[in-house]
């Protein structure tokens, strides 16, 4: 059975420039997940879908960043404008059960 | 909202045992999880403890006390691979809704 798949697996950009990341989760799971993670940290969550609504979307800073779940799959996480403490790994994950979540390699972001 | 407190670094040697802490606050607890992580790779969901007491998987096990929001993970016979960051993760309804929130982690280091 396939993972969580992210990509790109890195990205570098100029501030101010836009950037999206793209997840596929695992076939069957209803629940989509983004997180941020810094260096040193745990995951901050993003954003979590339960199938195409966003049930939780506290954490996400929305002056600059958005998320979709086209048709309760795949999902696009964008920032625009980027900016320098943005940099960051972007980790997407999913699960059937809240209790167990499966994670994807991530996107490792780092704006100049 | 939900916190939680864990060591942020513990040294063990290999063949040992070692136990990583891990308090947490919450409202409407639902239960404690528990993810490894090596450097440079996703988080691994190891163990999951809804209600009180120990949960067993091979080396490592995980214990949950409500009373005291309080639990633990246990790794036996360490090995030198176990060398990651390991995170607690609390499920809670804190504001009408699930929500699972991960600790800043620990990070274990096996040595010789």
């Amino acid at each position: 059975e396939a993972g969580v798949v992210q990509s790109p697996r890195y990205k570098i950009i100029e501030k101010k420039q836009p950037v999206a990341f793209w997840c596929n989760p695992i076939s069957g799971h209803n629940t989509l997940y983004w997180y941020r993670q810094n260096l040193g940290q745990g995951p901050e969550l993003l954003i979590r879908y339960e199938n195409e609504e966003a049930v939780d979307d506290s954490q996400l800073p929305k002056d600059r960043f958005s998320a979709e779940r086209l048709k309760g799959v795949d999902s696009t996480l964008k920032i625009q404008p980027a900016e320098l403490g943005d940099s960051a790994v972007y980790l997407c994950a999913s699960s059937q059960q809240v209790n167990e979540q499966f994670f994807g390699p991530g996107t490792r972001l780092t704006v100049l | 909202g939900q916190s939680l407190e864990q060591p942020s670094e513990v040294t063990a040697v290999e063949g040992a045992i070692v136990q990583i802490n891990c308090t947490y606050q919450t409202s409407g607890f639902y239960g404690l999880s528990w993810y490894q992580q090596h450097d440079g790779g996703a988080p691994t969901f190891l163990s999951y403890n809804g209600l009180d007491g120990l949960e067993e998987t091979g080396r490592f096990s995980s214990f949950l006390s409500r009373s005291d929001s309080y639990g633990y993970l246990l790794l036996q016979e360490l090995q030198m691979k176990d060398s990651a960051s390991y995170f607690c993760a609390v499920r809670g309804d804190p504001g009408g809704y699930q929500k699972v929130t991960f600790g800043t982690g620990t990070k274990l280091q096996v040595i010789p």
